[in-house]
């Protein structure tokens, strides 16, 4: 069955450091999303990506923030200079093209450690 | 502001029994409602869909019930087992640019052997 992969699993940085999440969705997928969760907290959304550009964003997202899709597969979330605040787990998630069924299929997550 | 509620407190049934967890929202207007369970450490997984013009979906021993006079929706699980037992999420969603999804805090069910 197709699944979402993410890569690392696991990332540890200093605090001001660049860090890029990795995400590779089903492929066939059209609409994308990263979403992150605080520890005991929600999960909330990011932003989503649709045709090679960001569809929207939420507050969270500001500057520091950027998503791109490379090559088609891949589907990356670049922080610039993390704070200790972006410490959580970040989902990536895709859906496919039937929109009147917006089920979508989200990855294991990255855990991020900031220092 | 949006505000979805789900119970923040654990539901702890005995196997076998049925578990209704309950989500609630106010100040919004969803076009669908989706439940999704989270197991610790884990991305959530996809278990129902309900639109705004049913009033109930099944699927298998789930079942959703969605009243938008209320602005509620009730989840069920008959016939629970262990491993049922994980973090279940309310998630809406409105039709607009991005479909992007506003989960709850989740309900924690323990289902008891």
């Amino acid at each position: 069955e197709p699944e979402v992969t993410q890569t690392p699993s696991h990332q540890v940085t200093q605090m001001g450091q660049e860090v890029i999440l990795r995400c590779v969705p089903i492929s066939n997928h059209l609409y994308f999303y990263w979403y992150r969760q605080i520890l005991g907290q929600k999960v909330e959304f990011l932003v989503s990506f649709y045709n090679n550009e960001i569809s929207e964003k939420s507050e969270i997202f500001d500057d520091q923030f950027s998503v791109e899709r490379p090559d088609g597969s891949n589907f990356t979330l670049k922080i610039r200079s993390t704070k200790l605040e972006d410490s959580a787990m970040y989902f990536c998630a895709s859906s496919g093209l039937d929109r009147d069924s917006n089920e979508q299929f989200f990855g294991p997550g990255t855990r991020l450690t900031v220092l | 502001s949006q505000k979805i509620e789900q119970n923040s407190e654990a539901l702890n049934i005995q196997e076998g029994k049925t578990a209704t967890l309950t989500c609630n929202y106010t100040n919004y207007s969803p076009a669908y409602l989706q439940w999704y369970r989270q197991d610790p450490g884990r991305g959530p997984v996809f278990l129902l869909l309900i639109r705004e013009n049913e009033k109930e979906k099944r699927k298998e021993r789930l079942k959703v019930t969605f009243d938008t006079t209320l602005k509620q929706s009730l989840f069920h699980i008959t016939a629970s087992q262990p491993a049922d037992s994980a973090t279940y999420l309310c998630a809406l969603t409105k039709v607009d640019s991005s479909y992007k999804l506003i989960f709850g805090s989740g309900t924690r069910l323990l289902v008891r052997p």
